[in-house]
């Protein structure tokens, strides 16, 4: 079965940065992208970016432009998102999510467990 | 495009049945012929899980209590009959990885409760 196991949960302060790893079992990993989603605390539900694990392709959210960087290492099926220059705003869970693999119609369906990213002072 | 759910809150007797609307400022025909309007569920606590795909194709393992429909810019999701393990929000969804930027859309999410 389709599995994503992220990384644990991580605190930072304002203007660092974090990496978030997602560990993908249960398909073939390169056949497939990955995007990521953050949910701050009490809302709802907002897209970062997305990468395909086939092509090496990104496409980010205008907002994280310059601050996200998405990876992925098909040797050991993981994908990871960077995000730099950290702000209070920036806590929230983040979710991997698993996608299709070219640019076109998105196709989310498996999700990880999601990595709660606390950013304080 | 905007993704517009209603209503926001929704409390249901247990065994009745629900109803969630989506509309979106457009049209979400893809050029391949298919729509691609996602629904999830995200139970307290827990990560979001896919219902349905491509407006009314339900995900392995969900109820068959749960159905989607709808075309072009209105779209629906059911429940026949509510059940406890039926709390949570409820989220539609369209995405698209073309052009760069637009990704994905939610609706602000309907949270259903047990009255």
């Amino acid at each position: 079965q389709v599995q994503l196991v992220q990384s644990g949960a991580e605190v930072k302060k304002p203007g660092a940065s974090v990496k978030v790893s997602c560990k993908a079992s249960g398909y073939t990993f390169s056949n497939y992208g990955m995007s990521w989603v953050r949910q701050a605390p009490g809302q709802g539900l907002e897209w970062v970016g997305w990468i395909s694990a086939y092509s090496g392709n990104t496409d980010y959210a205008q907002k994280f432009q310059g601050r996200v960087t998405m990876t992925t290492d098909t040797s050991t099926s993981t994908g990871y998102m960077e995000l730099r220059s950290l702000r209070s705003d920036d806590t929230a869970v983040y979710f991997c999510v698993r996608d299709t693999a070219a640019s076109g119609a998105a196709d989310p369906s498996h999700w990880g467990q999601g990595t709660l990213v606390t950013v304080s002072s | 495009v905007v993704m517009t759910q209603s209503p926001l809150s929704l409390p249901v007797t247990l065994g009745q049945p629900a109803s969630i609307s989506c509309r979106s400022s457009q049209s979400l025909v893809y050029s391949d012929g298919n729509t691609y309007l996602t629904w999830f569920q995200q139970r307290p606590g827990q990560s979001p899980r896919r219902l349905i795909y491509k407006i009314s194709n339900r995900d392995s393992g969900v109820p068959d209590r749960f159905s989607g429909s709808g075309s072009g810019t209105d779209f629906i999701l059911k429940i026949s009959r509510v059940e406890a393990e039926d709390v949570g929000v409820y989220y539609c969804m369209h995405g698209t990885h073309w052009p760069p930027g637009s990704g994905y859309t939610f609706g602000q999410g309907t949270k259903l409760e047990i009255k």
